[in-house]
């Protein structure tokens, strides 16, 4: 049972390219989450999917686009990259939104910009 | 003001000892609350959870929730080496909102 599965672990781009940091789960979870984890500010919300079909902002979407490709996937789109999105990004999930539900994570993208 | 504040640390506790991690929360709405566990490089793990007033109990870890105040904490009791870690809090109203994470370090 892989959980959830985020592809790559490691890129490093250029200032101005263009990637997509793909993550899947297979726990038939409801909600999918991306957060960015920068050094002393904890877990920033940047975009979330409470069910299959709907898509918000977090905390800090500036700079990036999602895409709830079904229930099982959830991508994140940096479309033109800066130093400023260099971070680690973690995916999660969790069977429904709100209450008392557990959050799952992947195993993180460290993502360097250059 | 940041939805989800902990107290600052690092916190550096002898081994043996109680370690106390503090959290606030800035929706009095919210009501559920998360205490994660992140060892450095790793990905975050839920240790406790909970959602009533009151004191919840899990082995040697302790969440305490006091609503009217807006605040939770984690007492970790008998710190062991192995609870060196980098702990988030959380709360979960429709989104999950984290805190900056409290590290501790348990000195042998």
């Amino acid at each position: 049972n892989a959980g959830v599965t985020q592809t790559p672990k490691f890129q490093v781009l250029k200032t101005g390219q263009s990637m997509t940091l793909q993550c899947a789960q297979d726990m038939n979870h409801n909600s999918m989450y991306w957060y960015r984890q920068d050094p002393g500010m904890g877990l920033r919300l940047i975009y979330y999917s409470a069910s299959e079909g709907t898509t918000d902002k977090g905390e800090v979407p500036n700079g990036y686009n999602v895409s709830r490709l079904n229930k099982r996937e959830f991508s994140l789109r940096l479309e033109s990259a800066a130093p400023s999105q260099t971070s680690v990004y973690f995916c999660a999930s969790s069977e429904a939104p709100g209450g008392g539900t557990e959050a799952f994570f992947g195993q993180g993208t460290r993502l360097t910009v250059v | 003001q940041k939805e989800v504040e902990q107290n600052s640390g690092p916190l550096s506790v002898p081994e043996g000892a109680i370690a106390s991690l503090n959290c606030t929360y800035s929706d009095r709405g919210s009501q559920s609350f998360f205490w994660y566990r992140q060892y450095s490089g790793k990905s975050p793990e839920l240790i406790m959870s909970i959602y009533s007033n009151g004191d919840k109990e899990d082995g040697r870890f302790t969440a305490q929730l006091n609503k009217a105040s807006q605040y939770v904490s984690l007492l970790i009791r008998d710190s062991q080496p192995s609870d060196s870690a980098t702990y988030l809090c959380a709360v979960n109203d429709y989104k999950l909102s984290f805190g900056a994470g409290t590290t501790v370090t348990v000195r042998a």
